[in-house]
C-alpha cells in the first residue's frame, strides 16, 4: 500500500532557530498538505500544495511540492514555543479521497 | 464561519457498550470522512461518506463499526459492544464538493476511553 515518511521523527530546537522537515513517498501524489497537530486537539491546516514545484508560504512556514511530486518539506523560520507540536504531511490517495498520514514529526522549541 | 464540529468531545463507556460519535462537517462542504488515532501515531483513515452515501470504508473494521451521514443532521459514527482496544482518538475531517475537493478540514475529535 501506499505510505508516507517523515523526517526527522523529533526535533529538539532554541527559540530562534530555523527548522526543515520533509515527507517522502514511493508514489505520486497530485496534492500534499500540512497540518499542526497540537495535544488533545485535532490537526489544523497549514498549508495545502497544488502543482509539482510550488513554494508556498503562509507567515514564517514555507513549504514546497517536489517536482517529482513523491516529496514535499516544510520549513518554519525564526521559531518560537507556540510552534511546539506535531506536523503531519498526509497526501490524498485518491482524488477527493482518503488522506494517507505518515507518523509525524514532533517538535519542541526550548525558550 | 464554524469549522468541522465533533461531540462529544470524551467520552466514557464500559466494554459492551455502544458509543456514538458525531461529526457536523463545514458549512458548504458535503464529502465527511472518519479517522482514528492511537497514541504516538498519524491518523488512520476509516470512512468516507457522502449525503446519503458510502463512497469508501476499506478502513473501518468488519464488525461492530457503521457510519451514515443522513440528508438531515449529523454524521454519526457507531461503534457497538466497545472493548478495551477501541479506546483512540476520532476525528471527523470536511472537504468541499467543488474547487479543491481533496483539501480536509478535522474537526477537534472524540476521546473515547472504555473502562
Amino acid at each position: 500500500g501506499q505510505q508516507l515518511n517523515q523526517s526527522p521523527q523529533s526535533m529538539f530546537i532554541q527559540e530562534g532557530e530555523d527548522v526543515s522537515m520533509n515527507c517522502t513517498s514511493s508514489s505520486i501524489f497530485n496534492t500534499w498538505l500540512w497540518y499542526k497537530q497540537d495535544p488533545g486537539e485535532g490537526p489544523v491546516l497549514l498549508i495545502a500544495l497544488y502543482k509539482a514545484g510550488e513554494l508556498t508560504s503562509n507567515g514564517r512556514l514555507t513549504a514546497q511540492f517536489g517536482i517529482t511530486r513523491k516529496d514535499s518539506f516544510l520549513n518554519i523560520s525564526a521559531s518560537i514555543p507556540s510552534d511546539v507540536g506535531i506536523y503531519f504531511c498526509p497526501a490524498p490517495y485518491n482524488q477527493g479521497g482518503k488522506l494517507i498520514f505518515g507518523q509525524g514529526t514532533e517538535l519542541s522549541v526550548k525558550p | 464561519n464554524a469549522g468541522v464540529m465533533q461531540n462529544p468531545r470524551h467520552l466514557v463507556r464500559r466494554r459492551g457498550q455502544e458509543a456514538r460519535l458525531r461529526c457536523s462537517p463545514m458549512k458548504g462542504h458535503s464529502h465527511v470522512y472518519w479517522y482514528r488515532q492511537l497514541p504516538e501515531e498519524g491518523l488512520k483513515f476509516m470512512v468516507y461518506l457522502q449525503k446519503e452515501n458510502i463512497i469508501d470504508e476499506s478502513g473501518m473494521p468488519k464488525e461492530r463499526f457503521s457510519a451514515e451521514f443522513p440528508k438531515e443532521g449529523p454524521s454519526i459514527l457507531r461503534i457497538q459492544q466497545v472493548v478495551r482496544g477501541d479506546s483512540a482518538a476520532y476525528f471527523c475531517a470536511s472537504s468541499p464538493l467543488s474547487g479543491h475537493t481533496d483539501t480536509q478540514y478535522f474537526g477537534p475529535g472524540t476521546r473515547l476511553t472504555v473502562l
